[in-house]
């Protein structure tokens, strides 16, 4: 079983829907997550970090479930240019080192 | 935001070369830089943790003498492929952790694309 799961997808949305993503993770010690947005053929990007209270920031939601392992991403009014892959991260107390997922590919349509 | 830079941006060599690969933190420094390969379509694989000032320490199944880490300043990280061969080919990508206000990010370079023929 991989340390971080996700949902290869591709989900394909229209312009201006609401779409979510679900990661889960195995480890029970990871105390930090993220989520990052990558371009095809590009570096991964911070999108933002996922607090315990969960957090927002413009048309981005992220939460987190400690109890069920597992995080989630909600995009609001979705834009052509959300396309992208979005990778789910967790990391430990004991490193620096991060654990990433496979990626969700999205792809918005007008 | 914090800047890193990777030096080359796309490199193609004949196969049993060495590649030499720099990632650099441009306006923070950073005792800890991560060097990470994706092959198409899959997640990024951590190769090895490169801590200034002393050796790198390399995931399972990554050899040590194949990819030569060395991570001389605060701000400069540089991998080589050694003899590389094809299946070397991939996008490497470096990235470099930013402590600030009690948080960690890891900031990533832009990669290398590396296609050996």
């Amino acid at each position: 079983r991989k340390e971080v799961e996700q949902d290869p997808g591709p989900f394909n949305v229209p312009e201006g829907a609401t779409v979510a993503f679900n990661c889960t993770y195995s480890n029970s010690a990871s105390q930090s997550f993220f989520w990052y947005r990558q371009d095809c053929r590009k570096e991964p990007k911070l999108l933002m970090s996922v607090y315990s209270s969960g957090n927002e920031d413009g048309r981005f939601t992220a939460q987190l479930n400690r109890a069920s392992q597992y995080i989630s991403l909600l995009i609001r009014d979705s834009k052509l240019s959300d396309s992208a892959t979005y990778l789910c991260v967790a990391r430990t107390l004991s490193n620096y080192q991060l654990i990433w997922g496979a990626g969700t590919k999205l792809i918005i349509k007008p | 935001g914090a800047v890193v830079s990777q030096h080359p941006s796309r490199v193609i060599c004949k196969s049993g070369t060495s590649v030499k690969i720099e990632c650099r933190s441009l306006d923070f420094q950073a005792t800890t830089m991560f060097w990470y390969r994706q092959f198409p379509k899959q997640s990024l694989m951590l190769m090895a943790t490169s801590n200034e000032g002393s050796k790198a320490t390399y995931e399972q199944g990554v050899e040590k003498d194949k990819f030569l880490i060395n991570h001389a300043s605060l701000t400069l990280s540089t991998l080589t492929v050694t003899s590389a061969h094809p299946e070397d080919s991939s996008f490497y990508i470096c990235s470099a952790t930013l402590t600030s206000g009690g948080e960690e990010t890891q900031y990533f370079g832009p990669g290398t694309r590396l296609l050996v023929l």
